[in-house]
C-alpha cells in the first residue's frame, strides 16, 4: 500500500523557519522517479499549490507558487525516501494544512497524497 | 474566488445518482481529475483524464467531459460516499483547485 506520511508541522511565530518531510512508502517503482508536490489548504480556504521537486530523470527541478517563491525550498533525499519542504520567514497567512503528493510522468494513474501536517504561524 | 468553479454542497437519497460539474477554461485544454477526501483521512485520486478510473475505484465513480465542464457522477450513491470532492487540473508547472463539494448521502 501506498503511503505518504508528513510530520514536523507545529506552531512557528511569524518571521520563523520550520521544516517538514515527507516520508513515503509502498511504492512498486523507484521513488526517484516520482515527482514531489506540496499543497496547503488554510482553514475554511481552498487548496493552493506550493511546489514541486521534480524525478531525478527531471533534473531535480523545482517550481514554487507565486505566494511562497523566495521564502520556501523544496528538496528530497530518494536514499530515504523523503521530500522535504524549508519554510523561511513564515507569515500568518501561511498557516495550513500542508499535503504532500507524489505523481510519475509516465504513470497518470498514479497520484497519492498523505493526511498533512498543520503549520500554524502565530505569535 | 477559485480557478474551477464547483457547487459547494451536494445532495442524496441512497441509491441515487450524484452529479457534481466542475467548471473552468482551462479544462477545454487540460485534463481534470478529482480526489475524494474523508475527514482526517488523505486525499484519494477517483478520477485522472477527465474519465479514466484508477484500479480500486469502484465502478460507480465516473467521469465526463464537455468544453470546460467536466462531471464527477456516482451512480447508486452509498453512505460510505460521503465526503468532500475536488477537482483539480495542472496549468503549466501550477496545479489549480476546485472549491470542493460536499457530497451528503442520507
Amino acid at each position: 500500500e501506498v503511503q505518504l506520511v508528513e510530520s514536523g508541522g507545529g506552531l512557528v511565530q511569524p518571521g520563523g523557519s520550520l521544516k517538514v518531510s515527507c516520508a513515503a512508502s509502498g511504492f512498486s517503482f523507484s521513488f526517484s522517479d516520482s515527482t514531489m508536490h506540496w499543497v496547503r489548504q488554510a482553514s475554511g480556504r481552498g487548496l493552493e499549490w506550493v511546489g514541486r521537486i521534480g524525478s531525478k530523470g527531471g533534473g531535480y527541478a523545482t517550481a514554487y507558487g507565486a505566494s511562497v517563491k523566495g521564502r520556501f525550498t523544496i528538496s528530497r533525499d530518494d536514499s530515504q525516501r523523503t521530500a522535504f519542504l524549508q519554510m523561511n520567514s513564515l507569515k500568518s497567512e501561511d498557516t495550513a494544512v500542508y499535503y504532500c503528493r507524489s505523481t510519475v510522468i509516465d504513470k497518470n494513474w498514479f497520484d497519492a497524497w498523505g493526511q498533512g501536517t498543520l503549520v500554524t504561524v502565530s505569535s | 474566488s477559485y480557478d474551477l468553479t464547483q457547487p459547494s454542497s451536494v445532495s442524496v437519497s441512497p441509491g441515487q445518482t450524484a452529479r457534481i460539474p466542475c467548471s473552468g477554461d482551462i479544462l477545454a485544454k487540460k485534463y481534470a481529475r478529482w480526489f475524494q477526501q474523508k475527514p482526517g483521512q488523505a486525499p484519494i485520486l477517483i478520477i485522472y483524464n477527465d474519465s479514466e478510473r484508477p484500479s480500486g475505484i469502484p465502478e460507480r465513480f465516473s467521469g465526463s467531459s464537455s468544453g470546460t465542464t467536466v462531471t464527477l457522477t456516482i451512480s447508486g450513491a452509498q453512505v460510505e460516499d460521503e465526503a468532500d470532492y475536488y477537482c483539480y487540473s495542472a496549468a503549466g508547472d501550477n496545479l489549480v483547485f476546485g472549491g470542493g463539494t460536499k457530497l451528503t448521502v442520507l
